[in-house]
C-alpha cells in the first residue's frame, strides 16, 4: 500500500460546479498535509496548507483534514476553467520530505 | 520578489551521459529540495539541502547526487543516464527546513535517448 493514495481521474465537470478532490493516507504520523496546483509545464504552486486536523477555508477554496479516517479533502466552489490542472495533495511529519499524491487532473468546462 | 529557477528548463541527453541541472532559491531561502516526476511513480523526493548541508535524502541509487553552494544556490547531477531517467526535475526552496512553505520552480525536463 502507497503511502498517500489520490484517484488520478481525469475529473470533468462543468463552470460554476463544486469540486471535491481526496487523498488517503496510511501513515499516522503525518502533520502537515499541503494541496498543490500544477498547470501543464509548470512547477506546483501552493494553494492549502494545514497542520494537524480541521479545516481552513481561502476563497473558494476549502481543506479539510480528518486524521481519525486518514482523509484529506480540498473543495473547490464555483469553479472557473482556469481551475483546470492537477492537484497534487502532499504531506509530511514535520522534519521529514514532503510525502505526495500522483495527482489528480481536473478539466472545468466552461 | 523573484521566484525559484531552474535552468537549463530542458535537455536531451543519451544514455551513459551525465548531466547537471541548476536551481537558484527565492531570496533568503536557505532550503533547497529536488524531486522527480514523471507520469507513473508522480513526486519523489530525491534530497535536500540546508546551508550547504544534506539534511535528507530519498530512495534513489547514488547516481543521483547534489550540492549546495554558500549562496544556497544547488545544484544535482545524474551521471551513467539511463532512459528511465526521463523525467520533469524540480527544484523547490524554503526559508527554513519546514516542509510546509515550499515553493517550486518550473522544473527542467530531461529527455534520455
Amino acid at each position: 500500500q502507497k503511502e498517500v493514495e489520490q484517484d488520478p481521474g481525469p475529473l470533468s465537470v462543468p463552470e460554476g460546479a463544486i469540486v471535491s478532490l481526496n487523498c488517503t493516507y496510511s501513515n499516522s504520523a503525518f502533520q502537515y498535509f499541503m494541496w498543490y496546483r500544477q498547470y501543464s509545464r509548470k512547477g506546483p504552486e501552493l494553494l492549502m496548507y494545514t497542520y494537524s486536523s480541521g479545516n481552513k477555508e481561502d476563497g473558494r477554496f476549502t481543506a479539510q483534514v480528518d486524521k481519525s479516517s486518514k482523509y484529506i479533502s480540498l473543495f473547490i466552489r464555483d469553479s472557473q476553467p482556469s481551475d483546470s490542472a492537477t492537484y497534487l495533495c502532499a504531506m509530511s511529519e514535520g522534519n521529514t520530505p514532503l510525502v505526495f499524491g500522483k495527482g489528480t487532473r481536473l478539466s472545468v468546462i466552461a | 520578489k523573484a521566484g525559484v529557477t531552474q535552468t537549463p528548463r530542458y535537455l536531451i541527453k543519451t544514455r551513459g551521459q551525465q548531466v547537471t541541472l541548476s536551481c537558484s532559491p527565492i531570496s533568503g531561502h536557505r532550503s533547497v529540495s529536488w524531486y522527480q516526476q514523471t507520469p507513473g511513480q508522480g513526486l519523489q523526493f530525491l534530497f535536500e539541502y540546508f546551508s550547504e548541508t544534506q539534511r535528507n535524502k530519498g530512495n534513489f541509487p547514488g547516481r543521483f547526487s547534489g550540492r549546495q553552494f554558500s549562496n544556497s544556490r544547488s545544484e544535482m547531477n545524474v551521471s551513467t543516464l539511463e532512459l528511465g531517467d526521463s523525467a520533469l526535475y524540480l527544484c523547490a526552496s524554503s526559508f527554513a527546513t519546514g516542509k510546509e512553505t515550499q515553493y517550486f520552480g518550473p522544473g527542467t525536463r530531461l529527455l534520455v535517448l
